[in-house]
Order: C-alpha cells, then structure tokens, then sequence
C-alpha cells in the first residue's frame, strides 16, 4: 500500500507478557518515529530513527522498552515484561527526510492493551 | 523543552456554525514548525498544515484557516461553515527545525475533540 502500515492493528495480551509491534513505512521514507496515544498522557513521542540508527530514545518511558529498524524500512517496537499502565495506541510515522521539512505520515496504529 | 497547549478539550457546533481551535505554544527554540493533524474516529491521524516560524501569513485553504501569531505565541484553526465529517480530535503540534537529534520529533497538544451536530 501507499501509507504507513501496522500491525497488528489490535494485540491483547496478559500483563509479563512480551510483545512486538511492527512499522512498515512509506517505501522510501528515510526518517521513523514512535509514538504513543494513550487517554492519561496523550500523545508522546517514543523513539526516532534516521535510517536504522536511532538518534533519540528519548521518549522511551523504561529499559522495558526497545526498538529497531532494519534495512533502513520495517521497524519493530518490543515491549517486554508489560504493564498494564503500557496500554495504548502506539503510533508509527514516517517521512521522506529526517528534518522537519517533510510532514510526518502516521499509520492507524495498534491498540494494546494489557489484561 | 517545547509545549504545546490547546485548552479546550470539547467543542460542540451546530452544522454550519464557524469554530476555532486554539493553540498556543512554548518553545525556546528561534525556529520551528507549527503544524496541525485531525483524527477522525478511524483513528488515524490525517495532516492538514505545516508552518515555519518565518512565515506569519495566514493560511486559507477551503473551509480551513489559520493564524500564526508569534507575538502571542498562538496558532489558531478554524473551520468555516462546520460540517459533521469535520468532527474528530483535532492535534497542534510543534517541532524544531534545524539540526540536532530531535530532527522532526513532534510535541503535541492534549487536542480538541470537536463534535458537529447536524
């Protein structure tokens, strides 16, 4: 497809449980983001990938969360160990330059939600 | 650090009624990007503008305006003669332009969610 792609779209999982969300974004787009949409919160950026390095972790909220990218295209965000406060919208965007020029095009997300 | 503040959390509209979203930000940044997203209730976030802090014309485009005001800080949205498919959370946003690690990293407001009554 032409958009940004995410899957699964719904994951619901046990609390300890490990899980793997996964980013396909727009066939050439360089730049990656993360985000999370949750109702406490909003919407927090996550993690940022230029290529397959990751220049800002920032947002990542624990060392139970990571993510990486491979090839430079598909992106796999991995929650270990979940919380149920880890339940939300996880966001992936992606754009055709790693600088603001370019506006961020985001998938539909994958709900998570944690029993 | 970059904030962004929409302080109406819901907006109701009767159809055709005009309505504006307020929007304003903190950044110490010199240069950014202002931009806004809608998500409708499939829930994906759809761009609708991106502004430079250069530029301070105000921007029209169908139903849709904005205006950027530096002075103040504010980057308002409004809809002009308001139709139901408009409803959705509507989302300000702020990002830095330049370099650094933070390339296109987006600081978002709380949102809006606006209802539109037929």
């Amino acid at each position: 497809g032409a958009g940004v792609s995410q899957s699964p779209s719904n994951k619901v999982t046990e609390k300890g449980k490990d899980v793997e969300l996964r980013c396909d974004p727009i066939s050439g787009h360089t730049a990656l983001y993360w985000y999370r949409q949750s109702l406490g919160q909003g919407l927090e950026f996550l993690i940022y990938f230029q290529g397959n390095s990751a220049p800002d972790k920032s947002g990542l909220p624990s060392d139970r969360f990571s993510a990486e990218r491979t090839g430079g295209s598909v992106s796999t965000l991995t929650i270990q160990r979940t919380q149920q406060e880890d339940s939300a919208v996880y966001l992936c965007a992606s754009s055709l330059l790693p600088n603001s020029n370019q506006p961020q095009h985001f998938g539909d997300g994958t709900r998570l939600s944690i029993l | 650090a970059q904030k962004v503040t929409q302080a109406q959390t819901e907006i109701s509209v009767v159809e055709k009624e005009d309505v504006t979203l307020d929007c304003v930000y903190e950044t110490r940044d010199t240069t950014y990007y202002l931009f806004w997203y809608k998500q409708p209730p499939s829930g994906e976030l759809v761009f609708l503008i991106r502004r430079n802090s250069f530029d301070e014309q105000n921007e029209i485009s169908g139903r849709y305006s904005w205006n950027f005001q530096k002075s103040t800080s504010s980057f308002n949205f409004t809809i002009t003669a308001s139709q139901v498919v408009d409803s959705a959370v509507y989302f300000c946003a702020l990002s830095p332009l330049g370099g650094g690690t933070s390339y296109g990293k987006l600081t978002f407001g709380q949102g809006t969610i606006l209802t539109v009554h037929p």
